[in-house]
């Protein structure tokens, strides 16, 4: 099946500094990408859809000045989490439809602030 | 969405078959039904999905019951490698840009 990558794959980070997550779809073009959340021991919950060279969608709750996504290109969206702050400690999963219908999923983002 | 309801947990012996439930009872006519696992520590991972028909590939089959509000993932033998939390998910095709709504899922223990 298709390949989704994520990098980093975790990261440690101070209280208030920004992180960037990378996800790119590696053998496939990808007009709209999904940035998840989890937490430990729940279900993944939707963020925010990703439309390539749009604006991107927030789920309700989600705030989009701290959660900036950028999908500049069709193999390629990114995260940046803002100001981050231990709350936002958390499992990061993006993922990618080809067109069909599967979705592809990459391997996750371990994100913890301190 | 489609309201889904799977068992929280079950367990299976290594190299038995597992089948897990899923009651979609409200599922509408155009929803496919997915299901995707995802172990430990990872992004999920797709494992087969239909519509009508039952489905088989290489890692499962799925059958669907006559009616659709029901389904069941068959794991011919399970392994060690099996143990992951497994979503059933009514996904309605589109080219639009729609995700996957996860719900709880089962989580599978596969014992030696």
């Amino acid at each position: 099946g298709a390949v989704v990558s994520q990098h980093p794959s975790r990261v440690i980070c101070k209280s208030g500094t920004s992180v960037k997550i990378e996800c790119r779809s590696l053998d496939f073009q990808a007009t709209t990408m999904f940035w998840y959340r989890q937490f430990p021991k729940k279900s993944l919950m939707l963020m925010a859809t990703s439309n390539e060279g749009s604006k991107a969608t927030y789920e309700q709750g989600v705030e989009k000045d701290k959660f900036l996504i950028n999908h500049a290109s069709l193999t390629l969206s990114t995260l940046t989490v803002t100001s981050a702050h231990p709350e936002d400690s958390s499992f990061y999963i993006c993922s990618a439809r080809s067109g069909q219908d599967t979705q592809y999923f990459g391997p996750g983002t371990r994100l913890t602030v301190l | 969405d489609a309201k889904t309801t799977q068992p929280n947990s079950m367990e299976s012996n290594e190299e038995e078959p597992v089948h897990l439930p899923c009651n979609h009872s409200t599922i509408s006519g155009t929803d496919y039904i997915h299901w995707y696992r995802q172990l430990p520590s990872q992004g999920p991972e797709y494992v087969i999905h239909g519509l009508t028909s039952n489905v088989n590939n290489r890692m499962a089959s799925l059958a669907i019951a006559e009616d659709r509000k029901s389904s069941t993932l068959i794991l011919h033998r399970a392994t060690l490698r099996d143990a992951a939390v497994y979503y059933c998910i009514p996904f309605k095709r589109s080219n639009s840009g729609y995700a996957l709504n996860f719900g709880k899922g089962t989580s599978l223990l596969v014992t030696p």
